[in-house]
């Protein structure tokens, strides 16, 4: 059972910052991995799929890298509509676990 | 544009059993695999069960296997989550998603509903 680890669990920053999350998976699952972002009482929104491809209608300023067992998640320049809760979730089996998130709040 | 509407949730006793429905429109429905996700703030996101878009394979998770029954109904462009057998530790957020492809093996999501909240207690 592939096992998901994220980090930092929270994450102060400010408009403008480079920001990154790192997800590492148990095991390696390739580059299937994806990343989504979810604000308070809303559902999950899909960003990246396949570690590094950008969903479509998703800002430039969002990208994925990495591959195996390490991953990260960039944010070029945050913008105030970002400050939310990030999660990873590997696909490599059916039991596609999740990541237990990333709070990016505002330093 | 995808809209995935969840259904069915409330109040139920452990033991009892609830039925949750996801109507799902701007897309063709038969051509694409769905799921249901939960969220607790304990446990966070929990993908729960999948569906291929032909209806003929499902999967589940562990802490479901046995108690859990996720099928569709086509004509209605509706996926459903039969629970039985509920237990306290069943409480959260019942998410509908809709996976990109037929396949329900493995993927991720890449449209979500709004979630349907469903608490078990006595």
């Amino acid at each position: 059972d592939i096992q998901m680890t994220q980090s930092p669990s929270t994450l102060s920053a400010s408009v403008g910052d480079r920001v990154t999350i790192t997800c590492r998976a148990s095991q390696s699952i390739s580059d299937w991995l994806a990343w989504y972002q979810q604000k308070p009482g809303k559902a999950p929104k899909l960003l990246i799929y396949k570690a590094s491809s950008l969903e479509s209608g998703v800002p430039s300023r969002f990208s994925g890298s990495g591959s195996g067992t390490e991953f990260t998640l960039t944010i070029s320049s945050l913008q105030p509509d970002d400050f939310a809760t990030y999660y990873c979730q590997q696909y490599n089996n059916y039991l596609r676990r999740f990541g237990p998130g990333t709070r990016v709040e505002i330093k | 544009e995808v809209q995935l509407l969840e259904s069915g949730g409330g109040l139920v006793q452990p033991g009892g059993s609830q039925r949750l429905s996801c109507e799902a429109s701007g897309f063709t429905f038969r051509s694409y695999a769905m799921s249901w996700v939960r969220q607790t703030p304990g446990k966070g996101l929990e993908w729960v069960s999948s569906i291929s878009g032909s209806a003929d394979t499902t999967y589940y998770s562990d802490s479901v296997e046995g108690r859990f029954t996720i099928s569709r109904d086509i004509s209605k462009n509706t996926v459903y989550l039969q629970m039985n057998s509920l237990r306290v530790e069943d409480t959260a957020i019942y998410y509908c998603a809709k996976l990109p492809n037929s396949g329900a093996y493995a993927s991720y999501f890449d449209y979500w509903g709004q979630g349907t909240l469903v608490t078990v207690s006595s």
